[in-house]
């Protein structure tokens, strides 16, 4: 059973690109979590999705950032025309989820962005 | 909102040496998370405590939960050079989520 993954693990992207991160949870798990954890600091959560729907996004951005959870693939983290605030590594965590977080969550490696 | 806050923010000791981290929070909660991060990596869970107990033990970690004082601390003892990380705390912020706190930085001199 491999873990979460997220891809790629470090991306490279000049103001006003748009960057994309994807995140496969473990199998069976149905909800997922990104975060984005700035140098030296903790993680900020950002989104909570389960499978088509956003449960919880109040972490987001208004402007620019999106995400989504299709019924088939791999969740998407989707940064728009990105600044250089935009660097940091975000994380992905998966859990089978009921609505109550009483398990442990499974985390990805990590998405380093940079924004040059 | 930041949940959990970590105190020390660093701390540095000699291998053999116990470490204690600290984490306080502000509402209920149902369950507090210990995690470990290595330097440019994913996140390790190391141990939960849920609201109704008051210590926990994995291996050569011990967790305490005051709910009273919204307070938890991690101890690490006989460490080791490899335990050389960050650790975190987080707490279920209205079930849905897990909120972390900024972390506690040790390092273990060999």
């Amino acid at each position: 059973n491999a873990g979460v993954m997220q891809n790629p693990r470090h991306l490279v992207r000049r103001r006003g690109q748009e960057a994309r991160l994807r995140c496969s949870p473990m199998k069976g798990h149905s909800h997922v979590y990104w975060y984005r954890q700035l140098p030296e600091e903790g993680l900020k959560f950002m989104v909570y999705l389960q499978k088509e729907n956003i449960i919880d996004e109040s972490g987001m951005p208004k402007e620019r950032f999106s995400a989504e959870f299709p019924k088939e693939g791999p969740s998407i983290l989707r940064i728009q025309q990105v600044v250089r605030g935009d660097s940091a590594a975000y994380f992905c965590a998966s859990s089978p989820g009921t609505g109550t977080f009483n398990t442990e969550a499974f985390f990805g490696q990590g998405t380093r962005l940079t924004v040059v | 909102s930041q949940q959990g806050e970590e105190d020390p923010q660093a701390l540095s000791i000699q291998e053999g040496e116990n470490a204690t981290m600290n984490c306080s929070y502000k509402t209920s909660i149902n369950n507090l998370q210990w995690y470990r991060q290595n330097s440019g990596r994913g996140l390790v869970h190391l141990i939960l405590i849920r609201s109704n107990e008051r210590e926990k033990h994995s291996g050569r970690l011990r967790v305490t939960l005051d709910t009273s004082k919204k307070s938890s601390s991690l101890l690490i003892t006989a460490s080791r050079a490899a335990d050389t990380a960050s650790y975190f705390c987080a707490t279920d912020e209205r079930g849905n989520k897990l909120v972390f706190g900024a972390g506690t930085i040790l390092r273990v001199k060999s």
